[in-house]
């Protein structure tokens, strides 16, 4: 059963640096095929995909915010992190962690956790 | 970068009725969308992939289809657990990035 559980700060003050991680069981980010995204939703909005990392460490940022994020991977914990800089409070958000499959898309998705920023 | 545009934004539908939902892409995607359906408070759940797979655990009045620039998602006879907000999503090869559609919203009519 693959299971998906993001964790971090709820609140960040503006230009703070966000940390978020994403643990996971079930399968591996080792796995051919497999890579581990990240997606917000600011609240009563459309969802927003941000960055992934494949099972090779390839990694693929969203062109609007390439500049401001960061995903790694720790095969050994079962983790994926997403740092995102310069925090602004239009960035407040759910941010959801999900396993995608085949390269196309998302099958599982963490609850995900709710960001606010704020002075 | 590709965008897609899901119309309409908010469809009214009677229960047991048929309910058609539209996503357009900008440029071809070949097959590779998909359809989440989202309701308050949780998260997304995969409900078709590939234009036309249902996801496993998917009734079968759900269905994908379309290809290149064109997809529909149709809910055969809509049941109440079936309002919800509905999204699709695109995978392009080059430059290889993921987009969401801005969704649309089904209520009960």
């Amino acid at each position: 059963q693959i299971t998906l559980k993001e964790s971090g700060p709820t609140l960040v003050k503006p230009t703070q640096t966000l940390t978020l991680t994403c643990t996971f069981s079930g399968f591996s980010l080792s796995t051919s095929g497999v890579g581990v995204g990240w997606i917000r939703q600011p609240p009563g909005k459309a969802l927003e995909w941000l960055a992934l990392i494949y099972w090779d460490d390839d990694k693929r940022y969203s062109p609007s915010l390439k500049s401001r994020l960061t995903i790694t991977k720790d095969t050994s914990k079962n983790q994926v992190v997403l740092t995102m800089t310069n925090m602004d409070p239009v960035d407040t958000a759910t941010y959801y962690c999900a396993h995608l499959t085949m390269i196309t898309h998302f099958d599982l998705w963490g609850r995900g956790t709710l960001v606010t920023v704020s002075s | 970068e590709i965008v897609m545009t899901q119309s309409p934004a908010t469809l009214s539908v009677s229960p047991g009725e048929r309910a058609t939902l539209s996503c357009r892409a900008s440029q071809s995607v070949s097959s590779n969308l998909a359809w989440y359906q989202q309701k308050p408070g949780q998260a997304p759940r995969l409900l078709i992939y590939g234009a036309s797979t249902r996801a496993t655990g998917i009734p079968a009045r759900f269905s994908g289809s379309g290809s290149g620039t064109e997809f529909t998602l149709t809910i055969s006879s809509l049941q109440s657990e079936d309002f919800a907000v509905y999204y699709c999503q695109q995978y392009n090869n080059w430059p290889p990035i993921i987009t969401f559609g801005q969704g649309t919203r089904l209520e009960i009519k």
